[in-house]
């Protein structure tokens, strides 16, 4: 079966850099996503990876390595509002989304 | 301002009674989706559009249907709602070809079926 595996919940201080892995087992690989979705709302989209590295975009990057099944997203100088939930999503060889549950960032002062 | 448009935001619905969420974007995109949020889980797609006139059946299509009369629209149906189709239901969009294949979503359509 397809399977995107990412932690449930994390915490992380204000100014600080948390990274939250995504590791994958799909049926084929047309891109990863990351999408960040704040409580009550719409998930909005983040980054987008299909070749293996780092993609950079302000505070956030996303890095991937396909050999792997692993991809990562960092977010530096954290702020209170970076509070939410990100979401993994990996495009199969039918070009069909498959996300996982997503990782809670709790941010502290 | 361009975007989709989910209604109603939220609904508190009887067992057995239909149930349309309505959904509509001004963006021409090609391709629309409705996906249900539940606690836990990742987004489940129930039925996508690749193109008006089109549809196709998602993971979890059971009890639902879907109609794609124009680029705009994109209804979701529940014939007879059940407790079990209790969720948060997204309507999204995105251009098929040529891009990152990025989503566009809507604002939710929170279900509560008793």
């Amino acid at each position: 079966g397809q399977n995107i595996d990412q932690p449930t919940e994390m915490t992380a201080t204000e100014g600080a850099i948390v990274q939250i892995n995504c590791t994958y087992q799909t049926s084929g690989f047309n891109g990863l996503f990351w999408y960040q979705q704040h409580a009550g709302e719409a998930p909005t989209f983040l980054s987008y990876n299909v070749l293996d590295g780092l993609e950079e975009k302000g505070r956030f990057s996303s890095f991937l390595s396909r050999s792997k099944g692993y991809s990562y997203l960092l977010l530096k100088e954290l702020q209170m509002k970076d509070s939410a939930s990100y979401l993994c999503a990996v495009r199969d060889s039918n070009y069909q989304l498959i996300w996982g549950a997503g990782t809670k960032l709790i941010i502290k002062p | 301002i361009a975007g989709i448009t989910q209604a109603p935001t939220s609904q508190i619905l009887a067992a057995g009674r239909r149930m349309t969420l309505r959904c509509t974007q001004d963006m021409r995109h090609n391709a629309m989706y409705w996906y249900r949020q539940d606690l836990g889980l990742g987004l489940r797609l129930i039925h996508y559009s690749n193109t008006a006139g089109t549809t196709g059946k998602g993971e979890v299509p059971d009890g639902y249907s879907v109609s794609r009369a124009n680029t705009d629209d994109f209804p979701l149906t529940l014939a007879s709602a059940v407790p079990s189709q209790t969720s948060v239901y997204f309507c999204a969009s995105s251009i098929l070809a040529g891009d990152t294949g990025e989503l566009f979503f809507g604002e939710g359509s929170r279900l509560t079926v008793l």
